[in-house]
């Protein structure tokens, strides 16, 4: 299930179970989205990405999904595995992507349990 | 694909003394630099952006005096933390874009004050 912890979100889930994370993004104008991945200690890894003139995108075991009218974004693990244990962020741009910032989200922790 | 090597990845020091990071792309050229913070279990606020050979632009909050900001070539970009204190300690993180290439991030920066 879902918690929210003093700071970070924790979603558990059972290994081979599908995994769905959720964002609100802040800015309307915003229309690039980014799922990024983090591991203890690491950089951010670029998961996938997604315009907004697009509700849906597929990667490999990942989808992703935007609601604009809700300012909602998603991020869906097929399949997850122990090494998909991170802390996931959503981020926004509202340049395309080709300029310009991101604004990132709070994040949520998942945990994959064997 | 697009690399951005940051070093060291973990640096103590002393109060009052000063921390160079180096955040540098290495098979791009990377015409805007961001630099972001994080504390534990939170999300990644930006700092600053720089664009080489200008003058960076800080957020909000941010003292440019304390965390100078250099981007003197189109593959390399620096933080210095200057007489840094204890509440400086954090996870400092840098992203390059450039023509052609979205936001990659360097692997992160762990300084620890003492």
């Amino acid at each position: 299930g879902e918690s929210v912890g003093l700071h970070l979100p924790t979603l558990s889930v059972q290994e081979g179970d599908n995994s769905i994370i959720n964002c609100a993004y802040s800015n309307s104008a915003s229309d690039y989205f980014i799922w990024y991945k983090q591991e203890s200690g690491k950089g951010p890894q670029f998961i996938i990405d997604i315009r907004s003139n697009m509700d849906k995108r597929q990667g490999q075991r990942v989808t992703v999904l935007l609601n604009k009218t809700v300012k909602h974004l998603s991020l869906q693990i097929a399949a997850t595995q122990p090494g998909d244990s991170a802390v996931y962020f959503c981020a926004e741009n509202k340049y395309g992507g080709s300029q310009g910032n991101l604004i990132f989200g709070k994040g949520t922790k998942l945990s994959v349990k064997p | 694909g697009a690399v951005v090597s940051q070093h060291p990845s973990w640096v103590i020091c002393k109060s009052g003394t000063s921390v160079k990071i180096e955040c540098r792309s290495l098979d791009f050229q990377a015409t805007t630099m961001f630099w972001y913070r994080q504390f534990p279990k939170q999300s990644l606020m930006l700092m600053a952006t720089s664009n080489e050979g200008s003058k960076a632009t800080y957020e909000q909050g941010v003292e440019k005096d304390k965390f100078l900001i250099n981007h003197a070539s189109l593959t390399l970009s620096t933080l210095t933390v200057t007489s840094a204190h204890p509440e400086d300690s954090s996870f400092y993180i840098c992203s390059a874009t450039g023509m052609n290439y979205g936001y990659t991030f360097g692997s992160g920066t762990r300084l620890t004050v003492v």
